[in-house]
Parts: C-alpha cells; structure tokens; sequence
C-alpha cells in the first residue's frame, strides 16, 4: 500500500487531455512539494514535474502539475503515442522522514 | 555531460550480501543528494535509500538495518551495500541524482535473489 493513492490506470486517444490523479495526506503533499515521473518499461525514469508545476528542460508544454491540499493532478494535454508509459507522483513525507512515490499510473494511448 | 553508470547486480542467494555501485561523471557525487530506487518485477517505484549532501542518510524501513547507502567521494562514486539479501529484494536497482528531485538517472542493474 503506497503513502500516495494514483489510480492504477489511465486512457485516451490522441489529442485528448487526460488528468491523473495523486492523493496524499497532511504529512506529505499538503505542505512539501509533488514531483511527478515517467517511466517507460526498460529504460531509466525521467523527472516530469518538479516543484508542483515546474517543467524541467525539454519536458513539452503538454504536461502540466497542480497541487490543492493534499492532492495532486498531472495533465496531459494533445496526447500522443509516445505519452504511453506509467506516471509515478512524488513527495517527501515528514513523518517518515523520507521521499515516497505514489504506485503509479499506466496510461494507455488508445 | 551528467553520467550515472550502475554495476554489482547479479544473481545471489537468500541470505546473501552483494555491494552496488553507481560511478558518476559530469558533476560531483559529495555536493549532491544521491539516491537508490528499485523496482521489483511488476511493481511501482520504490525509494530504497539516501544521502544527503551533509553525509546523512535515509533508508526506507524495507531495508533498514540490512542496506547502506555511502559515497567514496575521490571516486566519485556512490554504493549500497546490501545484505541479508531476500527474495523480495528481487529489483532492478537505479542510482539517480538528488533526493525527491531526482535529476538524472542510471540505466539500472538488475539483483535477482534467488536459490
């Protein structure tokens, strides 16, 4: 059971916006910052987000974070083929003292 | 140019120890949160251990008291010294830059424990 709560799962068809969610508690995304992750099976993760809504270079305007009390949503907007991977949010959590991932999201292209 | 190049994985028995590391180029290890993240065999990301700029660490409770993060920082180098190895340690192993904000990222090397 993961400290942050994503859905398991996520479609759309090209050029559809799709969200994902990430739901946290008082001890992580309410007061420290969500980074979101995508991974595609057999390759190194990449940092999407930072910092709620941070892209870092080279990550399209496509995706886009926010972060209201303890949730967190990634967007992706115009999707493409190649947005099919799994999304992982991220966060420190102070009671645990430590970073904790959400238990990810595989969004399918359809 | 930021390079993270992963080695030491391998197939060990339950019970063993094995030490992974993670050689790194384009930047300095000591000056730098440094993390580990595994993922098992159809599982999520899972934060396993780091350290901090300051020398301090953290390590998720899965592997406390059995895992070791640490630096040799004339190599620029990190490692995780991994003992009392289980098969649910069973994972391809990434070293990545940074701690929440992980950067840059290893290829990953895979520990498969099993006898």
């Amino acid at each position: 059971q993961s400290v942050l709560t994503q859905p398991p799962s996520a479609s759309g068809t090209p050029g559809q916006r799709v969200t994902i969610s990430c739901s946290g508690s008082s001890s992580n995304i309410e007061i420290n910052t969500v980074n979101w992750y995508q991974h595609l099976p057999g390759t190194a993760p990449k940092l999407l987000i930072s910092d709620n809504n941070r892209r870092p270079s080279g990550v399209p305007d496509r995706f886009s974070g926010s972060k209201s009390g303890t949730s967190a949503s990634l967007a992706i907007s115009g999707l493409q083929s190649e947005d099919e991977a799994d999304y992982y949010c991220a966060a420190w959590d102070d009671s645990l003292n430590g970073p904790v991932f959400g238990g990810g999201t595989k969004l399918t292209v359809l | 140019e930021v390079q993270l190049v992963e080695s030491g994985g391998g197939l060990i028995q339950p019970g063993g120890s094995l030490r992974l590391s993670c050689a790194a180029s384009g930047f300095t290890v000591s000056s730098n949160y440094m993390s580990w993240v595994r993922q098992a065999p159809g599982k999520g990301l899972e934060w396993v251990s780091v350290i901090y700029s300051g020398g301090g660490t953290y390590h998720a409770d899965s592997v406390k008291g059995r895992f070791t993060i640490s630096r040799d920082n004339a190599k620029n180098t990190l490692y995780l010294q991994m003992n009392s190895l289980r098969a649910e340690d069973t994972a391809v192993y990434y070293c990545a830059t940074g701690g929440i904000t992980a950067d840059y990222w290893g290829q990953g090397t895979l520990v498969t424990v099993s006898s």
